[in-house]
């Protein structure tokens, strides 16, 4: 079956340091992956997503991924945070082969936070 | 833009008694879905809807059941709530495209006493 791991629960960071949190998902298929975010006591919004074609993703708010297949990781970066990225960060992953379901598989899930 | 609403964003329930979390969504997608959310486990499926009265199982479904009956609507029912399903749970919808994404509510945060 497929499994998305987050190998961070929490990752403290100071303010305008650099983060990665880290994705690595269990396939032998294509997949398309997705980061979520989701700020405090609100729902999840999607951050960015890869679908094909470049393995580096960006979104409008300085945070990027990078799809690797052979370590069939999808690790989210960040060159310097913000007090506003504490959140917290949901990778997913749905297998290319899927039905129209639209099923997603996520990961346990990192809390970001940063600190001033 | 997308909206998903969820019918509370706080409720207390007692033990033994239905439950009923609705969740409607504006923008006529085919797929929706239930998630609980626990600290540390992430997001799990309950059930999900790809169509008016169809449902299929997600990964955790026992105690719980759903009703789709128009298309913009799906409710989750705790036939008897107990308190292991003190939690958030989340709505979620999405066009029928695989590569689109997955819409969320703001939540609901059950307890059960």
């Amino acid at each position: 079956a497929q499994s998305v791991t987050q190998l961070d629960s929490q990752v403290p960071v100071f303010e305008e340091a650099p983060v990665e949190l880290r994705c690595n998902y269990s396939s032998s298929v294509s997949v398309y992956l997705f980061w979520y975010v989701q700020y405090p006591n609100q729902g999840l919004q999607l951050l960015l997503k890869y679908l094909s074609g470049s393995t580096l993703v960006e979104s409008i708010n300085g945070f990027e991924a990078e799809f690797n297949k052979s370590q069939t990781s999808f690790h989210l970066r960040k060159p310097s945070v913000h007090i506003s990225d504490t959140a917290e960060y949901f990778c997913a992953v749905r297998p290319g082969w899927s039905s129209n379901t639209g099923k997603l598989i996520f990961g346990q899930g990192t809390t970001l936070q940063v600190k001033p | 833009d997308v909206k998903v609403t969820q019918s509370s964003r706080y409720l207390v329930k007692r033990t033994g008694e239905k439950v009923f979390l609705e969740c409607v969504q504006d923008m006529d997608h085919e797929n929706m879905f239930w998630y609980r959310q626990d600290p540390g486990l992430g997001l799990r499926l309950i059930y999900f809807s790809y169509d008016v009265k169809m449902k299929e199982k997600g990964d955790i479904p026992e105690g719980y059941s759903v009703s789709r009956e128009k298309k913009e609507r799906f409710s989750l029912i705790l036939e008897s709530a107990s308190t292991n399903q003190t939690s958030m749970y989340l709505c979620a919808s999405s066009p029928p495209a695989r590569t689109d994404t997955q819409y969320f509510g703001p939540g609901t945060r059950l307890t059960v006493l």
